[in-house]
């Protein structure tokens, strides 16, 4: 069956302190894709990163950056020096193989509070 | 370049009536999606369209629907509200023509029933 874990349901940190966010997924397919959303209070998703999975290098954008790990079947997502407007609840989500459309699969979500 | 754009933001209906929600896609994206996302069960998919036809459904009572036009503008209908349909109703929008596609979400549809 196709899942997708996020077992960290609230996370409180400082600002400047880094944080990381855990995605576990499970599937049966060898292709398929991961994404990971931010999503502030006004509700609206805002996408983050898109990752295959044949492309299993990390990726860093600005303070952002993803370690995509099959072996453990793992997409964390980590915060640096973390700040007050990263404040939101963050998705990972999964798409499958087939799959040409916006079906995709969630995690709970991770609620990430960065306090002053 | 717009981003994907529902209608109306908020609304409050009585149990029993039914609601109409909108979307518009980013111009040249034929796929539309619409998901479901309450406190209790988190953001669920109710199903997607293209090309003006229903492509892939999640598993919701017929008493949700949907349609899409020849502009890719979609709505979803819910009748016979019940409590239980209160949620933010998101829309999501690809090209749709392409193994995952990465997928874009407007700021959703906050609906109350009372």
């Amino acid at each position: 069956a196709q899942k997708v874990t996020q077992a960290q349901t609230e996370i409180s940190v400082v600002e400047k302190e880094d944080v990381t966010l855990d995605c576990v997924y499970e599937t049966r397919d060898t292709t398929y894709y991961l994404f990971w959303y931010k999503q502030p209070p006004s509700g609206e998703l805002v996408f983050l990163i898109r990752r295959n999975s044949f492309d299993e290098q990390n990726e860093i954008s600005g303070r952002y950056s993803w370690n995509f790990q099959k072996s453990t079947s793992s997409f964390n997502f980590t915060i640096t020096a973390s700040q007050v407007v990263d404040s939101a609840v963050y998705f990972c989500a999964l798409s499958e193989a087939d799959n040409q459309g916006g079906k995709l699969i969630f995690g709970q979500g991770t609620e990430l509070s960065v306090k002053p | 370049k717009a981003g994907v754009t529902q209608t109306p933001r908020y609304l409050i209906k009585t149990r029993g009536q039914q609601v109409t929600l909108s979307c518009s896609p980013i111009s040249g994206h034929r796929s539309v999606s619409w998901y479901q996302q309450t406190p209790g069960q988190g953001l669920q998919f109710l199903f997607e369209y293209f090309s003006e036809t229903q492509r892939n459904k999640g598993n919701f009572p017929g008493r949700f629907s949907g349609r899409q036009f020849s502009n890719s503008r979609s709505e979803m209908n819910v009748s016979t509200l019940e409590l239980g349909d209160s949620a933010l109703y998101l829309c999501a929008s690809s090209s749709g023509t392409a193994k995952g596609n990465t997928i874009y979400f407007g700021e959703g549809s906050w609906l109350t029933v009372v």
